[in-house]
């Protein structure tokens, strides 16, 4: 799988979008990209994926740049309980879900 | 609908004793995964099952093996257990079609002494 790199940390001001940025210029043709959460002392939480085009639902939009390479993750309204580590992964096969330690996101008040 | 559970949530051990850790997957769910999280890491993928086979594993020894059972619920058994074993473990159930979009459990917190 396609090794992905994220900021350690963020801050976001509640209200406003928060956009977390996500870089994987390793990607192949065929892998996706998925976006996963964690908050606080449970399990991660899918958020969304795509492979070319921008995907949006009811939780966030993920925008990937033409040539792949990188992706932005998209909360439009951030509030407190966004506070949580983000995940960005790349892959597609049945090797499982590769993280690594994320993006750090503090929504702040 | 009910969703991903684990049990038990929290265990202590002592080193070189083994575990059994149960999962129950989201109704309908054919396809489980376990994986490892140490404190301050992202989860590390173990093993995944599906139709009572392992279908992939990570980069784990041996002495970590599985179950998934006819229901789809799942074991996860840790032998000899070391103190780097310490950690949550997460249970992840998914459909086979879209096996990437994996539905989380809350953990079991191992802790070896």
């Amino acid at each position: 799988d396609a090794k992905t790199t994220q900021p350690p940390s963020m801050d976001c001001a509640e209200g406003r979008a928060a956009n977390l940025p996500c870089n994987h210029s390793t990607i192949s043709g065929n892998e996706y990209v998925y976006w996963y959460r964690q908050i606080h002392s449970q399990g991660p939480q899918y958020i969304i994926h795509g492979l070319k085009n921008n995907e949006t639902n009811e939780m966030a939009s993920l925008i990937i740049t033409e040539d792949r390479k990188s992706s932005t993750l998209i909360l439009p309204h951030a509030t407190l309980r966004d506070t949580a580590v983000y995940y960005c992964i790349v892959g597609g096969g049945a090797d499982g879900l590769t993280f690594g330690k994320g993006t750090h996101l503090i929504i702040q008040p | 609908e009910t969703g991903v559970t684990q049990s038990p949530t929290h265990l202590i051990k002592t080193r070189g004793q083994q575990v059994t850790l149960r999962c129950s997957s989201q109704s309908g769910h054919n396809t489980v995964s376990w994986y490892q999280q140490a404190l301050g890491q992202g989860p590390q993928f173990i093993f995944q099952y599906y139709r009572e086979e392992e279908n992939g594993r990570g980069n784990f020894p041996p002495r970590f093996s599985g179950l998934q059972f006819p229901n789809y619920s799942s074991e996860l058994n840790v032998n000899a257990l070391e103190l780097d074993d310490s950690a949550l473990y997460l249970c992840a159930s998914s459909f086979r079609q879209v096996w990437n979009e994996q539905f989380f459990g809350p953990g079991t917190r191992l802790t070896v002494l």
